[in-house]
């Protein structure tokens, strides 16, 4: 039901655009968050953008690197990542929740993922 | 260095129960609700329990969540091989307004 895309290779200081493409739910009444997961390491979350696409918030982390980015009639969510270092990489996943209650519904489909790998 | 604070490993026999803490505090776990998550190897974390409680359609009732002012526990009854998972717990922070999560349990079933 979500379907990520976009990842590759790529050298240190470049740039990549994510893309999570959904089916089977009402997009537009969801929420939509991107975690990610280095090898062997845990979850973090990177970003969350609103059903609308009127409120997004960052890790504070990452913030001013990554961009978060919906288009409802696509039933998609993007994730620009810029300036790219070896430390992003990692499994990028979306995962769509639903909001009423901040965090009450937790996230609840993930898509597989897509690997990034930042190399020289 | 994880907002909230589990086990780096448990385990037990296939049948038994166990149990997995998630320490946090007053700014995220004590206000806010807290979800588990089931990450089997080489596949996407599933939503496993949120609003502290509640399971999702298809979830059986082997697995229940907790919580207590800023700790909660995510239990599993008759433990299976197939349960054999790293197990997250998360919530809302509304103090950084970001979601926060454990650094992961996982669970051995001998």
């Amino acid at each position: 039901q979500l379907v990520e895309s976009g990842g590759g290779w790529v050298q240190p200081g470049g740039s990549l655009r994510l893309s999570c493409v959904v089916s089977g739910f009402s997009f537009s009444n969801y929420g939509m968050n991107w975690v990610r997961q280095a090898p062997g390491k845990g979850l973090e979350w990177i970003s969350y953008i609103s059903s609308s696409g009127s409120s997004t918030f960052y890790a504070d982390s990452l913030r001013g690197r990554f961009t978060i980015s919906r288009d409802n009639a696509k039933k998609s969510v993007y994730l620009q990542v810029n300036s790219l270092r070896a430390e992003d990489t990692a499994v990028y996943h979306c995962a769509s929740e639903f909001r009423g209650t901040p965090g009450y519904f937790g996230l609840d489909v993930w898509g597989p993922g897509t690997t990034v790998t930042v190399s020289s | 260095q994880s907002v909230l604070t589990q086990p780096p490993s448990v385990s037990a026999a296939p049948g038994q129960k166990v149990t997995i803490s998630c320490s946090g505090s007053s700014s995220n776990i004590g206000n806010d609700y807290v979800s588990w998550y089931q990450q089997l190897p080489g596949t996407a974390p599933k939503l496993l329990i949120y609003g502290n409680n509640k399971r999702p359609s298809g979830i059986p009732d082997r697995f229940s969540g907790s919580k207590s002012g800023t700790s909660a526990t995510l239990g599993i009854t008759g433990l299976q091989t197939r349960d054999e998972a790293d197990y997250y717990c998360g919530t809302w922070d509304s103090s950084r307004s970001a979601w926060v999560f454990g650094a992961g349990t996982k669970l051995t079933v001998l």
